[in-house]
């Protein structure tokens, strides 16, 4: 079983709509969970932290649910700029980050 | 100011030769990692260094090997290279506090194709 599991997609939406989508892990001690994004061609990019009790960076909002260990992003009002492959992150307590393979979204006008 | 660079950009060779990779990064972090992003877009660890230590060592074949001669600086050589290892190679820092890794900065990767 892989550490990070994604759904890889694709999500295609219109501009404006609300796009979610979770990852899960298998490692219950796992203490630090991050969304990345990565664009076509390029290296990723740290998107948000996720933290216990949720949170939200703008039009972005991240859950997670060490009970059922899956974490959820959700994008509100998506615009073209978010069309992006969102990686879910998840550390144990040790030096190394296990990735997931990447959700894919594109936003279409 | 680039944080983490690496060069080359791109880097065509042949089956058979060896090559290297270079990372530098100018954030003062003390750890930097090498990844490899494969046609499959999964991004896999392949080795950390923590102030010019190896930390993380995953099932990498011994011709590659990599070297930090200073906690700025994490290259990666590659001897005898196959078809398989062409991909995108990402170096990577972070300053790492206790519980585990903060942030990690990407360098722009390299992108390997083996003929």
């Amino acid at each position: 079983r892989k550490e990070v599991e994604q759904d890889p997609g694709p999500f295609n939406v219109p501009e404006g709509a609300t796009v979610a989508f979770n990852c899960t892990y298998s490692n219950s001690a796992s203490q630090s969970f991050f969304w990345y994004r990565q664009d076509c061609r390029k290296e990723p990019k740290l998107l948000m932290s996720v933290y216990s009790s949720g949170n939200e960076d703008g039009r972005f909002t991240a859950q997670l649910n060490r009970a059922s260990q899956y974490i959820s992003l959700l994008i509100r009002d998506s615009k073209l700029s978010d069309s992006a492959t969102y990686l879910c992150v998840v550390n144990g307590n040790d030096y190394k980050l296990s990735f997931g393979a990447g959700t894919t979204v594109t936003v279409r006008a | 100011d680039t944080a983490v660079s690496q060069t080359p950009k791109y880097l065509v060779t042949q089956m058979g030769n060896d090559k290297s990779i270079k990372c530098e990064q100018n954030l003062g972090h003390d750890t930097m990692y090498w990844y490899k992003q494969d046609s499959k877009k999964f991004l896999k660890i392949m080795f950390s260094y923590n102030n010019k230590e190896l930390i993380i060592n995953e099932t990498v074949p011994n011709r590659f090997s990599p070297k930090s001669p200073d906690k700025a600086h994490l290259n990666l050589h590659i001897n005898s290279l196959e078809l398989g290892d062409s991909a995108v190679y990402f170096c990577a820092s972070s300053q790492v506090e206790t519980g585990g890794p903060d942030t990690q900065y990407f360098g722009p990767g390299t992108r390997l194709t083996v003929l």
